[in-house]
């Protein structure tokens, strides 16, 4: 069955970098595209971004570009997420979703991330 | 970027239907973008509930369906059960090919 595993959450001072990292199981892991999502704590859902099953192309939601970068090791069935300049704003779980024409079918447990002084 | 608009809460009684709106715009629904929405159950991950519209994955109950029209769409849940007290998001895309959540729904069974 299809199993998704963040990992890499932790606890980062404001201006600081994180990556993240999202292990996939169960499934050919390069034949599909793959997002990040991320909720804010009592807060709603959030799209982070998107890369192709082969990383060809990626978009990114307005409030990450220029600072989040999401790959891809299609050797290692991993997804990352390298996080830039992290400001409080950007604290919640981040969760790995598997999509299949813009919508996500399975979901990570999600991995959270605390950026404070 | 474009965000989908919910109503913050919705409640009914055990048994009774509920319905659960999701109004966008011309850049996303209203541009025939396809409607997904989800169950997120507290203290877990999302779980698909309906995609392409009206389409329910394997497993989800038939008290579940979606529906669309114009900029537009709806949840709704007939039979209300106890287990079904959870938070649903909508999601579509949006010309520029970015993905948009819905702003969330809390269904409270009374």
């Amino acid at each position: 069955q299809v199993h998704l595993v963040e990992s890499g959450g932790d606890v980062v001072q404001p201006g600081r970098s994180l990556r993240l990292s999202c292990s996939a199981s169960g499934f050919t892991f390069n034949t599909y595209a793959m997002s990040w999502v991320r909720q804010a704590p009592g807060k709603g859902l959030e799209w982070v971004a998107v890369i192709l099953y082969d990383g060809s192309n990626k978009w990114y939601a307005d409030s990450v570009k220029g600072r989040f970068t999401i790959s891809r090791d299609n050797s290692k069935n991993t997804l990352y997420l390298q996080m830039n300049s992290l400001s409080p704003e950007d604290t919640a779980v981040y969760y790995c979703a598997r999509e299949i024409s813009f919508y996500f079918d399975h979901w990570g447990q999600g991995t959270l991330v605390t950026v404070s002084s | 970027q474009s965000v989908l608009t919910q109503p913050p809460s919705v409640s009914g009684a055990p048994g009774q239907r509920v319905t659960i709106s999701c109004t966008g715009s011309s850049s996303n629904i209203g541009a025939g973008y396809d409607v997904h929405w989800y169950q997120q159950l507290p203290g877990t991950a999302p779980k698909l509930l309906i995609y392409g519209n009206t389409k329910r994955p394997s497993g989800v109950p038939d008290r579940f369906s979606g529906s669309k029209s114009g900029t537009s769409a709806s949840l709704a849940i007939t039979g209300l059960q106890a287990e079904d007290e959870a938070e649903y998001y909508c999601q579509s895309h949006d010309s520029s090919l970015t993905r948009v959540f819905g702003t969330g729904t809390k269904v409270t069974v009374l």
